[in-house]
């Protein structure tokens, strides 16, 4: 599986919007981007996933790049409710397999009010 | 609510001891997972079931020990624990299709005390 590159932490003042980059230079054709978030000391929640083209759902959007070595998380109006890591996670999915996540250090976003 | 249930919440125990940690997936999930997170190491891949079989494995102590019953829910036992085994401990639930196998659902998690 291809590694991930987060920053360690971000702040985001409440209300705009906060982007959170993920740099995956090795991804291979079949890989999937995911994002999660965990609240602390909450259950991780999914939020997204794409594989080439940007996505959008009603917590987020995942914007990828062209070559595919790098997204976007982008939270469009952030509210001190989503203070909370951010996880960057690259797999392919294959049937009949463990599909176990790894989860790196992730980006600790910060809202402030 | 993920709809994935974890009981029971918090449990505080001595070492040496063996707990029972248990699971219920989102109706009609098959896979179950479960996730040990401690202070020092982060979140980390204990095992996974589907449908009531193995079918992968992590960082799991040979102490520990998990099944998946034909109603799909699952049990993680946790035996002659040691202090290092305090943690919270995740359950998550997947559904089946390819993308989506990433798409895991989490519980509220099982605080361990070991003291």
């Amino acid at each position: 599986d291809a590694k991930t590159t987060q920053p360690p932490s971000m702040d985001c003042a409440e209300g705009r919007a906060a982007n959170l980059p993920c740099n995956h230079s090795t991804i291979s054709g079949n890989e999937y981007v995911y994002w999660y978030r965990q609240i602390h000391s909450q259950g991780p929640q999914y939020i997204i996933h794409g594989l080439k083209n940007n996505e959008t759902n009603e917590m987020a959007s995942l914007i990828i790049t062209e070559d595919r070595k790098s997204s976007t998380l982008i939270l469009p109006h952030a509210t001190l409710r989503d203070t909370a890591v951010y996880y960057c996670i690259v797999r392919v999915p294959v049937n009949n397999a463990g599909n176990m996540l790894t989860f790196g250090g992730g980006t600790r976003l910060m809202v402030k009010p | 609510d993920s709809g994935v249930t974890q009981t029971p919440k918090h449990l505080i125990t001595a070492t040496g001891q063996r707990v029972t940690l248990r699971c219920s997936p989102r109706s009609g999930d098959l896979s179950v997972y479960w996730y040990q997170q401690s202070l020092d190491q982060g979140l980390q891949f204990l095992i996974q079931y589907y449908n009531g079989e193995e079918r992968a494995k992590g960082n799991i102590l040979e102490r520990f020990s998990a099944q998946q019953f034909p109603d799909l829910h699952s049990e993680l036992n946790l035996s002659s624990l040691e202090l290092g085994d305090s943690a919270l401990y995740f359950c998550a639930s997947s559904v089946r299709g390819r993308a989506l196998l990433y798409e895991q659902y989490f519980g509220p998690g099982t605080r361990l005390t070991v003291t």
